[in-house]
């Protein structure tokens, strides 16, 4: 299985600030690459497919970016409703393996 | 717009089986270019991805090794719904288990989940 390894595993930042996520896959996964905000209590949300598309209804302050085994998620300012859990997720062969997470928190 | 509508119960008792449903509405379970995914969250594990059926001319289904053994996913194409069914849980299964739909662009093929069920939790225990 293909591992993912998200850092940080949290975070603290204030809003307006910028942040970003990394992800480093165990292998070459090409862009095979998605990232989800995940609210409790509430169904994860695609953000980004193919390391770098966003999926539509997205805020252009989410930008996600690299190939191969290491990627990168940015938020360019942070907004209060983007304080959540972020996973990338490797979309190159079944079966698919998420990150561990990454839990944004308001500093 | 497409919706999954999750059902099923939130308590099951070890070493029976666990069954929940995922309804689709706005595409159809029989679709070409769509695959039926469950996933997984618990403190434990995280998000583990459990499997997934679809129809390319005839059904298809990929598991998870670590269910492979114990889980079905079933299409209904008369109720355009599909199922999983876990047998012999244990309480390591208990978790919120999520239905998920998997697209793919048409160019690479890359594959994402981008339409999601609300989340069942489910816990096993006597």
């Amino acid at each position: 299985d293909i591992q993912m390894t998200q850092s940080p595993s949290s975070l603290s930042a204030s809003v307006g600030d910028r942040v970003t996520i990394t992800c480093r896959a165990s292998q070459s996964i090409g862009s095979y690459l998605n990232w989800y905000q995940h609210k409790q209590g509430k169904a994860p949300n695609l953000l980004i497919y193919a390391a770098s598309s966003f999926q539509g209804g997205v805020p252009s302050r989410f930008s996600g970016s690299g190939s191969g085994t290491d990627f990168t998620l940015t938020i360019s300012s942070l907004q209060p409703e983007d304080f959540a859990t972020y996973y990338c997720q490797q979309s190159y062969n079944t079966p698919y393996t998420f990150g561990q997470g990454t839990k944004l928190e308001i500093k | 717009q497409v919706q999954l509508q999750q059902s099923g119960p939130g308590l099951v008792k070890p070493s029976q089986t666990l069954s929940l449903t995922c309804a689709i509405s706005g595409d159809s379970v029989s679709s070409n270019s769509a695959a039926w995914n469950w996933i997984r969250q618990s403190p434990s594990r995280g998000l583990e991805w459990l499997g997934r059926t679809y129809y390319r001319s005839k059904w298809n289904n990929d598991y998870a090794v670590s269910v492979k053994s114990r889980m079905t996913i079933n299409p209904d194409t008369s109720k355009n719904q599909f199922s999983l069914q876990l047998n012999s849980v244990t309480p390591e299964d208990t978790a919120v288990y999520y239905c998920a739909r998997e697209g793919f662009t048409e160019l690479n093929y890359y594959y994402y989940m981008d339409v999601w069920g609300k989340g069942t939790t489910v816990t096993v225990s006597s």
